[in-house]
């Protein structure tokens, strides 16, 4: 996991809050991702970066708000709307094209 | 539509018995195939990928996979198992489609019994 910080470990988000999971990687990779894991699913994509100032939706974006306004970070902002928000979240980071990810270590959200 | 099939959920082996992990796809072009591990409440670990060159790839921790271009497989195998490789294990493959998107399977639980 090393490269890659991800924080909180576990999150707890009441019904109505937004939150926010933090990403943040000193490996100089351009492109960032964040990915939902559910037993049984596999993992999903939500969204991704390829450069500072930009990103792109992945396959399940709704209900999920990202930044990218430095290289090093890529927060994720899970809000009211994604009704089913209770997850483990994992972000990666890639230095380029054709290349495998590096993972962050996790965080575990809950909805209480 | 590009894809990755791990059609065992579960696989149980026998510690010092060799292992073999399943693991199709369905691409478009050339395939860049990797292998990750994960233990509970953890990020993957890549393991190891196939891009071009040998068929047979070896990795991290022992393991290898065996790219199969005709039964387009790469199934992941390690020649004797241990207990610490209880996991889950990912198969995944970049989409090709301008940028660098991995598809990953529903992921295959190894466990190894003493």
């Amino acid at each position: 996991d090393g490269g890659i910080t991800q924080s909180p470990k576990y999150l707890f988000r009441k019904e109505g809050q937004n939150v926010t999971l933090s990403c943040e990687q000193n490996l100089n990779h351009d492109a960032m991702y964040w990915y939902r894991q559910d037993p049984g699913q596999g993992l999903r994509l939500i969204y991704y970066s390829q450069i500072v100032n930009d990103f792109q939706k992945g396959d399940i974006a709704e209900g999920y708000s990202v930044s990218r306004e430095k290289k090093e970070s890529f927060p994720l902002t899970v809000t009211s709307a994604q009704k089913n928000p209770t997850a483990f979240y994992l972000c990666a980071t890639a230095p380029g094209t054709n290349y495998g990810y590096t993972f962050g270590s996790g965080t575990r959200l809950t909805v209480v | 539509a590009q894809s990755v099939a791990q059609p065992e959920d579960q696989v149980n082996v026998a510690e010092g018995n060799p292992l073999t992990v399943k693991c199709t796809y369905s691409v478009s072009g050339n395939p860049y195939l990797f292998w990750y591990v994960q233990y509970p409440n953890r990020g993957l670990r890549f393991l190891l990928k196939y891009i071009t060159g040998d068929n047979l790839v070896k990795g991290s921790y022992g393991f290898e996979a065996e790219f199969n271009k005709s039964q387009t497989s790469f199934h992941l195998k390690k020649p004797s198992a241990l207990v610490s490789d209880s996991a889950l294990y990912f198969c995944a493959v970049i989409f090709s489609g301008g940028y660098n998107k991995l598809i990953f399977g529903a992921g295959t639980r190894l466990a190894v019994h003493p």
